[in-house]
C-alpha cells in the first residue's frame, strides 16, 4: 500500500537560511513522487516531480528534492529561504503510478519564514 | 501551460440550496478530473474521480447523491452540492490530468470556498 508521511507539521526558518522539509513514503511500486505548494486560500502548484529518472530533481523557485530509495525519503530543500516561500507544502505519492495514478497526500508542512 | 480554473472562487449560500462549482482546463484537454475537499489546516481529501463521458467514481464515504459530478466535455467538469448544509462548508479543489500525455501529474485549480449559512 502507498502512503506518505511528512515528518514536521511546521517548520520555521529565517530569511536567507536553508529550508528542509522532510517526507518519507511507502510504496509497493516504483513510485512517482511530487511536492506541491499551497499559498493561503489558493490551489496547489506543482513544485517538482520524481519519476525514476534522475534521483535529484530540480523544481521551480530554487527548490529541489532528492529521492533516496534506501531511506524511502524524498526531502525538499532550498539553499536560501525567501519571504515568499511561506506557505503549506504537500508531499504526494502516486497511488498506482503511471497514467492510472491517483494521488495520496501527506498532511502538509507549514513553512514560516522570519525576516 | 496546464492551467486549471474554477468558478466561482467563493460562494455563500443558504442551507438547503444547491451550489454548482465549475472546473475548466484552459489550455489542455483532460479526460480525467478530480474533486477534493480541504478542511481548515488539513490536507486534501479526494472525493471523486471524474472521467469524461462516464459516471464519476466516488471515494468511500462520499455521498454521490449529494455531490453530483458531471464531466460532459474534455475541458469541463462540474460539482453540484445539493441541499447544502453548514457541514458542507469547505474549500473545494479540482484537478485535471492531461488527456494526451500519459502521466499521473495533476494540475490543480485555485479552489472554491463554500460557506453554507
Amino acid at each position: 500500500a502507498q502512503s506518505v508521511t511528512q515528518l514536521d507539521s511546521h517548520v520555521s526558518v529565517s530569511e536567507g537560511t536553508p529550508v528542509l522539509l522532510r517526507c518519507n513514503y511507502s510504496s509497493s511500486y516504483s513510485p512517482s513522487l511530487f511536492w506541491y505548494v499551497q499559498h493561503p486560500n489558493k490551489g496547489l502548484q506543482l513544485l517538482l516531480k520524481y519519476t525514476s529518472a534522475a534521483t535529484l530533481v530540480k523544481g521551480i523557485n530554487g527548490f529541489e528534492a532528492e529521492f533516496k530509495k534506501s531511506e524511502t525519503s524524498f526531502h525538499l530543500t532550498k539553499p536560501s529561504a525567501h519571504m515568499s516561500d511561506a506557505a503549506e507544502y504537500f508531499c504526494v505519492v502516486s497511488y498506482y503510478g503511471g497514467s492510472q495514478g491517483n494521488l495520496i497526500f501527506g498532511k502538509g508542512t507549514k513553512l514560516s519564514v522570519k525576516p | 501551460g496546464a492551467v486549471v480554473s474554477q468558478h466561482p472562487s467563493w460562494v455563500i449560500c443558504k442551507s438547503g440550496t444547491s451550489v454548482k462549482i465549475e472546473c475548466r482546463s484552459l489550455d489542455f484537454q483532460a479526460t480525467t478530473m478530480f474533486w477534493y475537499r480541504q478542511f481548515p489546516k488539513q490536507s486534501l481529501m479526494l472525493m471523486a474521480t471524474s472521467n469524461e463521458g462516464s459516471k464519476a467514481t466516488y471515494e468511500q464515504g462520499v455521498e454521490k447523491d449529494k455531490f453530483l459530478i458531471n464531466h460532459a466535455s474534455l475541458t469541463l467538469s462540474t460539482l453540484t452540492v445539493t441541499s447544502a448544509h453548514p457541514e458542507d462548508s469547505s474549500f473545494y479543489i479540482c484537478s485535471a490530468r492531461h488527456a494526451l500525455v500519459p502521466t499521473d501529474t495533476q494540475y490543480f485549480g485555485p479552489g472554491t470556498r463554500l460557506t453554507v449559512l
